[in-house]
């Protein structure tokens, strides 16, 4: 079946640093990625919608200066948190839909934690 | 108010029980998830429906679309089966995913 994978699975950064995190779909071509963040004991929170070739679309609250969202191809999409703070730390989740279905595959996720 | 709703919140079962999560949701929607999240947070996604009903092993989810609600039941529930269960929407308009606040089910030996 369709495979999503992130990158890094874990990342520990200080303070201030900006991390990137990967989302690749493996063997299919993803027209648009979705990233997600879900703080301890509660559900997801979608952040953006990303389509291939233009740029993201953010969620009402979500700070588009701070998480970076880059689509260049059709099997990678990147989330950068730039300047991170520890209230930052949380679980990051992408998804990709293949072209052409509603069909959503989801990533393993990231967690990044802030020090 | 929440565009999905499930319950229950939380869930203990004995091993062998039979076991129904449901969900409820106020859109109208293109598809439906159920996702299943393991302790440490990868998530699966278990079945998308759009209508009526799909078999995975164990696991059958059921749709409704005129009641807007679906379920989720495991058959001969196992300890490996200990995970939060998550319901979530597609929605046929505007282009939104929904997201269910999730069923912690445990399932003890």
């Amino acid at each position: 079946g369709a495979v999503v994978s992130q990158h890094p699975s874990r990342v520990i950064c200080k303070s201030g640093t900006s991390v990137k995190i990967e989302c690749r779909s493996l063997d299919f071509q993803a027209t648009t990625m979705f990233w997600y963040r879900q703080f301890p004991k509660q559900s997801l929170m979608l952040m953006a919608t990303s389509n291939e070739g233009s740029k993201a679309t953010y969620e009402q609250g979500v700070e588009k200066d701070k998480f970076l969202i880059n689509h260049a191809s059709l099997t990678l999409s990147t989330l950068t948190v730039t300047s991170a703070h520890p209230e930052d730390s949380s679980f990051y989740i992408c998804s990709a839909v293949q072209g052409g279905t509603d069909t959503q595959y989801f990533g393993p996720g990231t967690r990044l934690t802030v020090l | 108010k929440n565009e999905v709703e499930q319950s229950p919140q939380n869930l203990t079962a004995q091993e062998g029980e039979f076991i129904t999560i449901n969900c409820s949701y106020s859109v109208g929607i293109s598809a439906l998830h159920w996702l299943q999240q393991h302790p440490g947070g990868g998530i699966v996604s278990l079945f998308m429906l759009s209508s009526g009903k799909k078999k995975h092993g164990r696991l059958i989810a059921t749709i409704n679309i005129q009641e807007k609600h679906s379920s989720l039941h495991i058959t001969a529930s196992h300890p490996r089966d200990s995970a939060v269960y998550i319901c979530a929407v597609w929605s046929n308009t505007g282009n939104q995913f929904y997201f269910g606040t999730g069923t912690s089910l445990t399932v003890i030996p």
